[in-house]
């Protein structure tokens, strides 16, 4: 298993253009997260899906948005990037069962500036 | 509003010491707490506590959660310079589906 992958490692905007963070996970997981870690901060969340067809917002979705089509791609849209989205970016992913099986599994991250 | 507060930010000690690092939550509906490593990259799972009281361990890494007070401590002992790294303390929100993650604690081992 790959476990979650994320495209691309690095990237550079322009103020104003768009661009799509892919994300995919090979573990069959229902619920899928992208966070953003801003430099000496924690992890945010921007948006969540606890399956296909389901998205919803978390803590700071503004200026993003997301889909979820099949229950193993999870991508994250910037419409308008701004400098302040100048950020690393996290996908993860989880399996609820009835158990606490709370443990996510995090991609690798993208690392996007915003000049 | 959910939060979770770590503490200290920052901590920088010599190899040998020993560390304890604090999370502190004030959540709706609690279901359990995860401890994470971060080094260059993504986080990796540590610990998931879920229970008052019951410590978990791993090597030199332990960790204890406390339901009344509201507060996990990590505990590192013997520390390494391969212990360097952010620790991170996420709360898992019930029927919430989310986690809630601190600021991190920078901790830093110096040889």
């Amino acid at each position: 298993n790959a476990g979650v992958t994320q495209t691309p490692k690095f990237r550079i905007l322009k103020i104003g253009q768009s661009m799509t963070l892919q994300c995919t996970q090979d573990m069959n997981h229902n619920y899928m997260y992208w966070y953003r870690q801003d430099p000496g901060m924690g992890l945010k969340l921007i948006y969540y899906s606890v399956g296909a067809g389901i998205t919803d917002k978390g803590e700071v979705p503004n200026g993003y948005n997301v889909s979820r089509s099949t229950t193993e791609d999870f991508p994250l849209r910037l419409e308008l990037a701004a400098p302040s989205q100048t950020s690393v970016y996290f996908c993860a992913s989880t399996e609820r069962l009835a158990g606490f099986t709370d443990t996510q599994y995090f991609g690798p991250g993208t690392r996007l500036t915003v000049l | 509003e959910d939060k979770v507060v770590q503490s200290p930010l920052s901590l920088v000690v010599h190899e040998g010491d020993t560390v304890t690092l604090n999370c502190s939550y004030e959540v709706t509906n609690f279901r359990s707490l995860l401890w994470y490593k971060q080094e260059k990259k993504a986080p990796t799972f540590l610990f998931m506590l879920t229970s008052s009281g019951i410590e978990k361990k791993s090597g030199r890494l332990s960790s204890i959660l406390d339901k009344k007070e509201l507060f996990s401590i990590l505990n590192i002992t013997a520390t390494q310079t391969g212990d360097s790294a952010i620790y991170l303390c996420a709360v898992v929100i019930q029927g919430a589906q989310k986690l809630v993650f601190g600021q991190g604690t920078r901790l830093t081992i110096n040889p």
